[in-house]
């Protein structure tokens, strides 16, 4: 399965400041999702987000959607030290499987 | 909340063992688990599909044969590698869900080190 490209691979910001992260993907999709992964840990879904919707709330995060441009953009806001991690976007299509992007590198300076 | 696990955690193995991974889904039926494969500094890829009760459907350059996924219950799946090489060691994540539309849950993951 061909994976989408995240950018950037890696991020480093202070706590407090706000992290955003992109994701673009090729094909179309049903849902577009965002996971988090600590180091050597299994993953944690954030944020589902279906194709006929262009944005979802979840507490300090915020996912865009634009179908047109096969984009999604994560955004994290008042990041904290706990928040440091790798983050993942996985589209889903017609099949059942996920196809995840490359992945965002965040690290949060306290 | 649905809940996988992984069984176990870590293993050490020498080339040329088979080892085998647990996936289990504890409070829900999964019809359909999958196996991915997740390198240092890498993204997950999906090496298998794998619906209770028939054969598993293997991602292009997966090799069936070397990597053995059995679905016996709605509870459980394993991964057997066989005859591992250091080339194997990674990062084996699988995933449950309970059917067509359902989100899927991860495992904690399991650390192969074949060496």
């Amino acid at each position: 399965s061909q994976q989408g490209e995240e950018d950037p691979q890696a991020l480093s910001i202070q706590e407090g400041e706000n992290a955003t992260m992109n994701c673009s993907y090729k094909t179309s999709i049903n849902n577009l999702q965002w996971y988090r992964q600590n180091s050597g840990r299994g993953l944690v879904h954030l944020i589902l987000i279906r194709s006929n919707e262009r944005e979802k709330h979840s507490g300090r995060l915020r996912v865009t959607l634009d179908t047109s441009k096969k984009s999604s953009s994560l955004l994290i806001t008042a990041s904290r030290a706990a928040d440091t991690a790798s983050y993942f976007c996985a589209t889903s299509g017609s099949a059942r499987q996920l196809t995840f992007g490359s992945g965002t590198q965040l690290t949060v300076l306290p | 909340g649905a809940v996988v696990s992984q069984h176990p955690s870590w293993v050490i193995c020498k080339s040329g063992t088979s080892v085998k991974i647990e996936c289990r889904s504890l409070d829900f039926q999964a019809t359909t688990m999958f196996w991915y494969r997740q390198f240092p500094k890498q993204s997950l890829m999906l090496m298998a599909t794998s619906n209770e009760g028939s054969k598993a459907t293997y991602e292009q350059g997966v090799e069936k044969d070397k990597f053995l996924i059995n679905h016996a219950s709605l509870t459980l799946s394993t991964l057997t590698v066989t005859s591992a090489h250091p080339e194997d060691s990674s990062f084996y994540i699988c995933s449950a869900s309970g059917g067509q539309g359902r989100e899927q849950y991860f495992g904690p993951g399991t650390r192969l080190t074949v060496t």
